[in-house]
């Protein structure tokens, strides 16, 4: 079983589409993330959830809406997709807001905007 | 800005032998963690360092943590070439939203048979 999984893999698109990505845990975590891992394998936060609220709200464009239905679960919505946003985005969970835990992250989402 | 800087970027390594990669940071941490990632994959958890110790042992890893120096260190010890991989640190800190994971920029380690 898949701790955290995410949809799709890949995802090729063109500039000014819009896409979704899914993700999904079955940790019972209570705590879920988004990051982002550019061209140089930097990794920074976007967002993160704590029971379905909003807890981490990184300086990342209002094109892109996360979404979370219930603790299980974080989408991430982006509008009007540009070359830019090409990169690989890892969701990933945690207990209790982290703490002195270690997160699980997904196999990632390859997103390229041509 | 980006927490964590790791020293080397880039470490070559035989087989057997021993593999150090350092980390240092800015700021108050709650505790460090250490990740692997191998190419195309998602991040390992590989080890947690409270922000009160100074030294974490696990199989073939060891640990340190030097509060002072705002600096951390990752030993694999008879390294393997599976271990081929990029490691990176992550510092854990307390924010307005819980505590949140800040990676550093990676060493990608490489070991030749």
């Amino acid at each position: 079983d898949t701790a955290v999984s995410q949809t799709p893999k890949y995802l090729v698109t063109q500039m000014g589409n819009d896409k979704s990505i899914k993700c999904e845990q079955n940790l019972g975590h209570d705590t879920m993330y988004w990051y982002k891992q550019d061209s140089k394998k930097f990794l920074k936060i976007m967002f993160s959830y704590n029971n379905k609220e909003l807890i981490i709200n990184e300086t990342v464009p209002n094109r892109f809406s996360p979404k979370s239905p219930d603790k299980a679960h974080l989408n991430l919505h982006i509008n009007s997709l540009e070359l830019g946003d090409s990169a690989v985005y890892f969701c990933a969970s945690s207990q209790l807001f982290g703490g002195d835990y270690g997160y699980t992250f997904g196999s990632g989402t390859r997103l390229t905007v041509v | 800005s980006q927490q964590g800087e790791e020293d080397p970027q880039a470490l070559s390594i035989q087989e057997g032998e021993n593999a150090t990669m350092n980390c240092s940071y800015k700021t108050s941490i709650n505790n460090l963690q250490w990740y692997r990632q191998n190419s195309g994959r998602g991040l390992v958890h590989l080890i947690l360092i409270r922000s009160n110790e100074r030294e974490k042992h696990s199989g073939r890893l060891r640990v340190t943590l030097d509060t002072s120096k705002k600096s951390s260190s990752l030993l694999i010890t008879a390294s393997r070439a599976a271990d081929t991989a990029s490691y990176f640190c992550a510092t854990a800190a307390l924010t307005g939203g819980g505590n949140k994971l800040t990676f550093g920029t990676g060493t990608q380690l490489k070991v030749e048979l």
